[in-house]
């Protein structure tokens, strides 16, 4: 059974930090191009940034709104993707969902977590 | 970037009916397309990819064409547990990006 399990969600005031984490397993993941997408009032579901494989040097790509505040990592022994946020901002808040990358061929989704940015 | 427009935001329809929902990219994205299903607290399910094939285990009432910028989605006997929110999203190349969603209820 493939499982992708994110973490880390939570409560946080405009200009600070959090660090969202997805356990995966039942697949393989070192073999998959990972994303994550998030669902937000403002903009609905929108592809937050994505990250290649080992193979494809580890290459990552984010949404405009996001670059330079956001990184994606991978931890390949562990099958964990990590997804850090900074400079907070209000229009962040929203449900964030770890998933597999279309370029992959495969469509797995975490259940998310709820990220709110609020003073 | 591309854009993608899905309409009707909204459609209400009688069990039985049949449902059509279209998107339009604003660029030529190939079949680079999928439709997805989003129930309340779910995470998006993945009906249609490649903009008309149907993921493994979903019901064949549920179909999908089109290429290049025009797409159309098709529920051809609207089923009582068919009531979701649905989005269009291409993948021709990052950013994807989602359609603003079709809310769907049973009139």
């Amino acid at each position: 059974e493939v499982l992708l399990v994110e973490s880390g969600g939570g409560l946080v005031k405009p200009g600070g930090s959090l660090r969202l984490s997805c356990a995966a397993s039942g697949f393989t993941f070192n073999n998959a191009w990972m994303s994550w997408v998030r669902q937000t009032p403002g903009k609905g579901l929108e592809w937050v940034g994505r990250i290649k494989t080992k193979t494809d040097g580890w290459k990552t790509d984010y949404t405009a709104p996001v670059k330079g505040r956001f990184t994606i990592s991978r931890d390949d022994s562990k099958n964990i993707l990590g997804l850090q946020m900074n400079s907070l901002e209000d229009e962040d808040t929203g449900v964030y969902y770890c998933t597999t990358d279309p370029a992959s061929g495969l469509d797995y989704w975490g259940q998310g977590t709820l990220v709110t940015v609020s003073s | 970037d591309i854009r993608m427009t899905q309409s009707p935001s909204s459609l209400s329809a009688s069990v039985g009916d049949r449902v059509t929902i279209t998107c339009q990219a604003s660029e030529d994205i190939n079949d680079s397309l999928n439709w997805y299903q989003q129930k309340p607290r779910k995470a998006p399910k993945l009906l249609i990819y490649a903009a008309s094939n149907l993921e493994p285990g979903v019901p064949s009432r549920f179909s999908g064409s089109g290429s290049g910028t025009e797409f159309t989605f098709t529920i051809s006997s609207l089923q009582p547990e068919d009531i979701a929110t649905y989005y269009c999203q291409h993948y021709d190349y990052f950013p994807y990006s989602f359609g603003q969603g079709t809310t769907l209820e049973i009139k």
